[in-house]
Formats: structure tokens, C-alpha cells, sequence
């Protein structure tokens, strides 16, 4: 099947750093990738949707300079978190859509810890 | 506004016992509906979706628009069943995916 990478899995930093968040699809090109936040055994928020060559459109209530998104290529989706503080501390994860099913394919997930 | 609700946090079961995970979605078109499952320190994956009315490692799930539901059963649970269980419903191809809060299955030996 199709796989989704994101890198890196595990992320430590400092409070008032940035931190990027790669999203890669493997084996097949994503015109339309979705990132997702997660807490501890809650559901999947929807953050934004990324589309290649053109800006994210971000949910409700989440802002978009504090959490940049960057779809450069058809097989690249970028999330990073600005001035990051302990409260984004959480588990993000990014799916891609593979064309013709509209199948979504998730990404393994990168646990963002803020000290 | 779209909404799937999945009323039950945590599903406790014996092993061999029949298990239904309830999940209601709010949609006032034709939605895609999908049931997603994340077994431990693994990503999510895809389980089911209705579309394909196909049975995944003996789950089934049929919707029902009369009473907009999308129950995921199984007739006999199995130990690794055990997993947190993903409703999700989609209003068009490529479109995104909105989540239910999930619910964790733990099947008893």
C-alpha cells in the first residue's frame, strides 16, 4: 500500500523555538495533504489542509502563523510551529490523498514535546 | 455542521464475545463514511469504508441513513482487536476527513 513519512518522530526543543515537521509520500503524488493534531487517546483534530503550490486553508481556531504550513512539492507537505510553547506539545500527524480513490494514508506521527 | 459522535470512550469485552462500537454522524448530503483503527504505537489505518461493504479481519459496518449511523461490529472479538477505533466521514473525494473521538476496544483474555 501507499505510504505516508513523516520526520522526525520524536521532537524535544526549548520553549521559544521553531520546530519543523516533514510529511512525505513515498510512492505516489499528494496534490492535497491534511495535518492533524492529537492528544492522549482523543480523537484527531483537522489543523489545515495543505495543497500543493498554494496556501494552506487552516480550521477554525487555529492560527495560522503560529503553525506554518508549506506544500512545495507534490510529495512534500511541511508543519512548523512558531515560537513553540509547552502547550503544543502533542502528537501530529499528516495523511496525504492518493489520487483516483481519494484513498487517505496516514503518516506514522511526530510527538512534539516543548520544555 | 458536519459532526461524528462516537458515545462510547472505552468498550470493555471478553474475548469471543460479540462487540458493536456505536458511531452517528450529522451530515445533511451523501457522505463517505470510514471507520479507522490505531492499534498501539502504530499509525492509524484504514479498516473499513462503506462504499466497499467489504469485511476487514471479520468486522462489518453498514450504514444506515434513516438513522445516520455507521456501526462497526463483530460477531466474536479476538485479543488483538484491542485498539482505539476511528468513525470518520468525508463530504466529498479528497476532501477531508472529520473524526469521531474514538473509541478504545480492550477484548479480555
Amino acid at each position: 500500500g501507499a505510504v505516508v513519512s513523516q520526520h522526525p518522530s520524536r521532537v524535544i526543543c526549548k520553549s521559544g523555538t521553531s520546530v519543523k515537521i516533514e510529511c512525505r509520500s513515498l510512492d505516489f503524488q499528494a496534490t492535497t495533504m491534511f495535518w492533524y493534531r492529537q492528544f492522549p487517546k482523543q480523537s484527531l483534530m483537522l489543523m489545515a489542509t495543505s495543497n500543493e503550490g498554494s496556501k494552506a486553508t487552516y480550521e477554525q481556531g487555529v492560527e495560522k502563523d503560529k503553525f506554518l504550513i508549506n506544500h512545495a512539492s507534490l510529495t512534500l507537505s511541511t508543519l512548523t510551529v512558531t515560537s513553540a510553547h509547552p502547550e503544543d506539545s502533542s502528537f501530529y500527524i499528516c495523511s496525504a490523498t492518493r489520487g483516483g480513490t481519494g484513498e487517505l494514508f496516514f503518516g506514522e506521527g511526530s510527538r512534539l514535546t516543548v520544555l | 455542521a458536519q459532526r461524528v459522535t462516537q458515545p462510547e470512550k472505552l468498550l470493555s469485552v471478553f474475548k469471543g464475545a460479540p462487540v458493536e462500537l456505536k458511531c452517528n454522524y450529522s451530515y445533511s448530503g451523501s457522505p463517505e463514511l470510514f471507520w479507522y483503527v490505531q492499534y498501539s504505537r502504530q499509525r492509524l489505518q484504514l479498516l473499513l469504508r462503506h462504499i466497499s461493504r467489504e469485511s476487514i479481519k471479520g468486522f462489518t459496518a453498514d450504514l444506515n441513513k434513516g438513522e445516520t449511523s455507521f456501526h462497526l461490529k463483530k460477531p466474536f472479538a479476538q485479543e488483538e482487536d484491542s485498539a482505539m477505533y476511528y468513525c470518520a466521514l468525508r463530504y466529498n473525494q479528497g476532501g477531508k476527513l472529520i473524526f469521531g473521538q474514538g473509541t478504545e476496544l480492550s477484548v479480555k483474555p
